[in-house]
């Protein structure tokens, strides 16, 4: 099945610094989100993004299929931002398509 | 509008114990999933749902059985509890697009579940 690997593992930074997160995946995809897991451990989806860049609000992605990464952007962290980012794909071939696979995640630590 | 509820939150079971992981979602979606997840690690996909009356299997679903009970409901059973079975499950829900293309995933709060 596909591998998808994301970087760095785990991130400190002092509140107000950007942060760049990737994410690394073995073949072609139909689809790529990214998710964001709260210290209470709510999963919260941050973006549906096979393609292209979006924005919402401190963050954004970009997605370049074609080389078969994505990166998440935050600016301005603050002490919420904090929790594990998830970054899962859909595989395009037939045999796992309809099912996510999700990499083991970003641990983002913002410090006050 | 609730989203996707599991129930229960919290469980402990003995070792051979049986029990009923519950999920339903209001959001009239077609595609249903459990996930389970380990310290350290990411989600793992146990059987997932892509339509009423059909269920398949996913990376991990050997002590599982799924139900896929109506539109709204997709419950997991484990029919007799193992230790390695203590995770953290994840419900979620999606529009399944055409053949393949999952949308935007949502998920629930996640149960607890502890064997001893």
């Amino acid at each position: 099945g596909i591998q998808v690997e994301q970087s760095p593992p785990d991130l400190i930074l002092q509140e107000g610094a950007n942060s760049t997160l990737r994410c690394n995946f073995s073949d072609s995809v139909n689809n790529l989100q990214w998710f964001h897991q709260n210290p209470w451990g709510q999963l919260i989806n941050l973006f549906y993004i096979p393609s292209g860049t979006k924005q919402n609000g401190r963050l954004s992605a970009t997605t370049v299929a074609t080389e078969r990464y994505s990166l998440l952007y935050i600016s301005s962290s603050q002490t919420t931002d904090s929790g594990v980012y998830f970054c899962a794909v859909e595989e395009r071939s037939s045999g796992s398509a309809r099912q996510l696979t999700f990499g083991s995640g970003t641990q983002l630590t913002v410090l006050p | 509008n609730a989203g996707v509820t599991q129930t229960p939150k919290f469980q402990v079971l003995k070792t051979g114990q049986s029990m009923t992981l519950q999920c339903a979602q209001d959001m009239n979606h077609n595609s249903m999933y459990w996930y389970r997840q380990d310290p350290g690690m990411g989600l793992r996909l146990i059987y997932y749902s892509a339509s009423e009356g059909t269920t398949d299997k996913g990376e991990v679903p050997n002590g599982y059985n799924v139900s896929r009970l109506n539109k709204r409901e997709f419950s997991l059973r484990l029919e007799s509890a193992a230790p390695s079975q203590t995770s953290v499950y994840f419900c979620a829900s999606t529009i399944l697009q055409g053949w393949a293309n999952t949308g935007e995933l949502f998920f629930g709060e996640g149960s607890r579940l502890t064997v001893l």
